[in-house]
């Protein structure tokens, strides 16, 4: 089974400035079709998770072009260029190459 | 406008049943595979299986935890997924979301596994 890690698992951060989450699988997200399928989600509180990013680095209908993702291989980067209040939550990383697996979250709140 | 709604969801004794399901709307249902996915109080997401799409053969795959208890089914015709959960145990209480390959996700419903 492929065993996804984030880090950090929690990040306060200030309004206007970068974030950063790091996930890393524990084998190559490489598909055999040639797709990377390493998708990162957010859950805001009391709220179902939403899709930000799909397949490494594209952002899903209404996703914020503050939100990016990038890597490769098993190595994993989702970045937020300019914090808002908004996205105050947890964010996941999630592998569906092999079946599905999420990773542990990272929490993301306001210094 | 893409819609999952999930229902279903309740208290339910250890041992019992129950069936979950995932009415949606707004997408060409039958096109897509759909999944469950659960969240235990306080905990992060849990995939619990999902289902391909008829053009895939409309198969069906689970995680560990739940394979042999659980079955995923769909009905295209009605836009509808289920998910049937067999042998109920305290530590499958969890808030229990759809969601479509398309990558809408619907609001969840809580099932509770106590006596």
């Amino acid at each position: 089974d492929i065993v996804m890690t984030q880090t950090p698992l929690s990040s306060p951060v200030t309004l206007g400035q970068p974030a950063s989450i790091s996930c890393r699988s524990s084998q190559s997200l490489v598909h055999s079709d040639g797709n990377t399928y390493l998708s990162w989600l957010q859950q805001r509180p009391g709220q179902p998770p939403r899709l930000l990013i799909y397949k490494i680095s594209n952002r899903f209908s209404g996703v914020p072009d503050r939100f990016s993702g990038s890597g490769a291989g098993t190595d994993f980067t989702l970045k937020i260029s300019r914090v808002e209040a908004e996205d105050v939550g947890v964010y996941y990383c999630m592998q569906a190459t092999q079946l599905f697996t999420f990773g542990p979250g990272t929490k993301v709140d306001i210094k | 406008e893409v819609q999952l709604v999930e229902s279903g969801g309740g208290l339910v004794q250890p041992g019992r049943s129950l069936r979950l399901s995932c009415t949606a709307s707004g997408f060409t249902f039958g096109d897509y595979a759909m999944s469950w996915v659960r969240q235990a109080p306080g905990k992060g997401l849990e995939w619990v299986g999902f289902i391909r799409s008829k053009a895939y053969g409309g198969t069906t795959e689970y995680a560990a935890s739940v394979k042999g208890r659980f079955t995923i089914s769909r009905d295209d015709s009605k836009s509808i997924a289920y998910l049937q959960m067999n042998s109920l145990k305290t530590e499958d209480t969890a808030v229990y979301y759809c969601t479509s390959s398309l990558g809408y996700w619907g609001q969840g419903t809580l099932v509770t596994v106590s006596s």
